[in-house]
């Protein structure tokens, strides 16, 4: 598939567990972001990744909130002791370099926290 | 803080209307601005602009950036029941190495037979 691809589609979690969120990005990109979006939102910026280099985290929204790319392509979102504020659809979107290009948007996992 | 707005939020239409989509920032070094489509799954991109006054087309869709005023508009001719979506628009702010996007919260798009 030449897209990026996200895991799982749709996850229910009960308040207090915790969460992984996977992001296969297109092969070769360099930089890769993730999103929350809130029902009736715009996704809001939460991490940035330049190959395995985690850049910018100013908009993860709490210390529950961790991710990782450890090896520069597949990415990870961690939500710890999830509460039902997180509940949105993660979006995680690729770009091929630094300059002045658009980003690629995977299908997004929809969680629920109940 | 960097901001977009969109307006209208939402937009009812029949099919072969022309739509015109507006979207206002205020963000610290202006690199471009892009905007998406969303369907109910993953945006996909439409255009990014950079420079004002210069069109961007694609089929029925057109794009247009006027820097000076900040804003840009998104126009749709010739309407058709597949353009129903949520359009978002985005701003990709300076300051670092990278396109860091702040986004509106969208115009939904809906095109009756």
């Amino acid at each position: 598939g030449a897209g990026v691809s996200q895991s799982p589609r749709y996850k229910v979690a009960k308040r207090g567990q915790d969460v992984a969120l996977r992001c296969d990005p297109i092969s070769g990109h360099v930089s890769l972001f993730w999103y929350q979006q809130a029902l009736g939102q715009g996704p809001e910026f939460l991490t940035y990744f330049q190959n395995e280099a985690q850049l910018d985290k100013s908009g993860l929204p709490s210390d529950r909130f961790f991710a990782e790319r450890p090896e520069g392509s597949v990415s990870t979102l961690k939500i710890q002791r999830t509460q039902q504020e997180d509940s949105a659809v993660y979006l995680c979107a690729s770009s091929p370099g630094l300059d002045y290009y658009e980003q690629y948007f995977g299908p997004g996992t929809r969680l629920t926290v109940t | 803080e960097d901001k977009v707005v969109q307006s209208p939020l939402s937009l009812v239409v029949h099919e072969g209307d022309t739509v015109t989509l507006n979207c206002s920032y205020e963000v610290t070094n202006f690199r471009s601005l892009l905007w998406y489509k969303q369907e109910k799954k993953a945006p996909t991109f439409l255009f990014m602009l950079t420079s004002s006054g210069i069109e961007k087309k694609s089929g029925r869709l057109s794009s247009i950036l006027d820097k000076k005023e900040l804003f840009s508009i998104l126009n749709i001719t010739a309407t058709q029941t597949g353009d129903s979506a949520v359009y978002l628009c985005a701003v990709e702010s300076g300051g670092t190495s990278y396109g860091k996007l702040t986004f509106g919260q969208g115009t939904i798009l809906t095109v009756h037979p």
